[in-house]
């Protein structure tokens, strides 16, 4: 267990629909990272949190949004399904914003059917 | 030309085998990582480096700050240590960010 707990784990929906991913992050860590893997690809970032406040942005769709709450978690929301949104989602958390000891979730994978 | 650099981009080896990944990247860097992924996406962080060299087991991280190049060795290679290796960084100017290599895909046949 690293640490940052990533629910679901696995999650099954139709094109269309919204999806509310979720992370807990590491005991301590301030920061939440979320990345995309789509089937063959690397990692792409997502957006970043810093207690609270977003911290940066990457290639994040319009139909996504994300936030983190008071207590550190984050939500990762994705609407306006499509079947190309299917992708491993990550979740890592860090102490600091400079992302010294990453420390990644084991993943939510979404199939958009 | 990407910042991150990863070769060999697929390795196939044999069991017992000393490996060699290596990673170049061309951007000012505050920390290099080096990832694995298993089959089925779970990714676990097997080092952070800003100088020298880190050991832990079989697994063995360098860098090299003026010459932007780290390698990942893997002594003794088993079919466990098969995976997708992948190097990051994180940069001077955004620390926000890790930027990726695109993933060494290591098989290690018994």
């Amino acid at each position: 267990d690293s640490g940052v707990t990533q629910t679901p784990k696995h999650l099954i929906t139709a094109t269309g629909q919204r999806v509310t991913l979720r992370c807990s992050p590491r005991s301590g860590d301030l920061s939440v990272y979320w990345y995309q893997q789509s089937l063959d690809q690397g990692l792409q970032f997502l957006i970043q949190y810093y207690n609270g406040e977003e911290r940066a942005k990457g290639n994040i769709l319009e139909r996504f949004s994300a936030q983190q709450f008071p207590d550190l978690h984050s939500e990762l929301n994705l609407s306006s399904l499509e079947l190309g949104d299917s992708a491993l989602y990550f979740c890592a958390s860090s102490v600091d914003p400079g992302g010294y000891g990453y420390t990644f979730g084991s993943g939510t994978r979404l199939t958009v059917v | 030309k990407n910042e991150v650099e990863q070769s060999p981009q697929n390795l196939t080896a044999q069991e017992g085998e000393f490996i060699t990944i290596n990673c170049s990247y061309s951007v000012g860097i505050s920390a290099l990582h080096w990832l694995q992924q298993h089959p089925g996406g779970g990714i676990v962080s097997l080092f952070m480096l800003s100088s020298g060299k880190k050991k832990h087991g079989r697994l063995i991280a360098t860098i090299n700050i003026q010459e932007k190049h780290s390698s990942l060795h893997i002594t003794a290679s088993h079919p466990r240590d098969s995976a997708v290796y992948i190097c990051a960084v994180s940069t001077m100017d955004s620390n926000y960010q890790l930027i990726w290599g695109a993933g060494t895909k290591l098989i290690i046949k018994p």
